[in-house]
This record gives structure tokens, sequence and C-alpha cells, in this order.
């Protein structure tokens, strides 16, 4: 159980485009997701919070118009990397947090590289 | 406000032998306390988490990992080290239930010489 699937695990775009990344848990409904990045040899940097139905909060430093969060249902949020720059290459992690238990379980990841 | 501070960014252990990977913890509240694994390319991985239980937790693959609040450490052991475990470790910290926004170490990286 608690199964997080994060797609695509890949994605090469051009600069100025917009990417969307998927996270969807399969097994449970998760009122929470949360959104990081994570840069070579880094941590893990929260990004945003998302529940379901209202809107993301962001983390400080982070342009909420450059990184669009959508939570529609309680096993979908997606993040839309929007007019791509080289800089915004990165691995991009999603957590979901089933409501009955204490902690979030991850998806595989998603690495993003704009050319 | 939290923090982790995991010391030593790389440890490298021969098979067999002991794994030590040390993480201290700062919270103004009653923390809840988390392990993570991570391969090259993947996401994370709960190892184990402390949630204001036992202090001495068991996790997955032979980790275990102890809450000292007097030290505010929790550090994760195993016994005996196996290649396998060659990965990325993060410990985290998160603000108990209901607060589940983690805040991550910067990691430790286990090589494991055969």
């Amino acid at each position: 159980g608690a199964v997080v699937s994060q797609h695509p695990s890949r994605v090469i775009c051009k600069s100025g485009t917009s990417v969307k990344i998927e996270c969807r848990s399969l097994d449970f409904q998760a009122t929470t997701m949360f959104w990081y990045r994570q840069f070579p040899k880094q941590s893990l940097m929260l990004m945003a919070t998302s529940n379901e139905g209202s809107k993301a909060t962001y983390e400080q430093g982070v342009e909420k118009d450059k990184f669009l969060i959508n939570h529609a249902s309680l096993t979908l949020s997606t993040l839309t990397v929007t007019s791509a720059h080289p800089e915004d290459s990165s691995f991009y992690i999603c957590s979901a947090r089933d409501g009955r238990k204490t902690e979030a379980f991850f998806g595989q990841g998603t690495r993003l590289t704009v050319v | 406000a939290q923090s982790v501070t995991q010391l030593g960014s790389h440890v490298s252990v021969s098979e067999g032998a002991l794994v030590l990977l040390r993480c201290n913890y700062s919270s103004s509240v009653p923390p809840y306390l988390f392990w993570y694994v991570q391969y090259p390319n993947q996401g994370l991985q709960l190892l184990l988490k402390y949630t204001s239980a036992a202090t001495l937790v068991k996790g997955i693959n032979g980790f275990e990992a102890e809450f000292k609040k007097s030290e505010t450490s929790f550090h994760l052991t195993k016994p005996s080290a196996h290649m396998s475990d060659a990965a990325e470790y993060f410990c985290a910290v998160s603000g108990g239930f209901g607060n589940e926004k983690l805040t991550f170490g910067t990691g430790t990286r286990l090589t494991i010489i055969p």
C-alpha cells in the first residue's frame, strides 16, 4: 500500500516551453501533497504544499507564477513549470500524505532537463 | 522552526561493519523524526520514523535509530553493512501530526567497501 506514482520520470524540453509533472496516489486519498526540488548532490527543498481543492502554499522564494500547482482531486496533483529555462533543470519529487498516517510517501521523482 | 544537521556528507564502511549515520535536530515542538534512503535517480523510501512512542525505532533492511531528547539526536545504525546499503540517506524532522512539512538534512552518502 501507499504507492505514489510520478510521471514522467525523465523529460527534456526546449527553453521557453512548459512542462507538466503528475503525482498520483494510487491506493490512498492524499489530502496533502508536497513538491520538492533537489539539486545535484544536495538535499530536498520544499517548494510548495497543496491541499485538495485549495490553492497551494508556496515557500519563500518560489515563484508561484512559474511553478503552477494544481491539486484537483484527492489522488492527483500536478506541477507545471512554465516558460522553462536551463536553470530550472533539476530533480523534482512529490510526496503525498495519507490523512490516516503520520508520514508522507514519495514519488519516484522527475528529472527535468531544459535545453 | 525546525532544522536537521547530518554530520558527515560521506561515510565509508567495510562490508559487514557497523553503520552509523549521525543526525541532530532542532525543533520548537515535540518532533517527528524520519530517516529516508534514496538510490540514484529515484525518490525517497522511508526507512523508519519516530513519532513520540518508543525511543528505539526499528526500520526496514535491519536499520534502527534511537531518539535521544537530551542529545537532540536521532542517529541511524545497522550492525552489519551490506553492499546494497550503498545510497544517500536523509534525516528529516516535522512538527508532528497535522504538521507534516518535512525539513531535510543535507544527506549522507554511504559507500560500502567490499
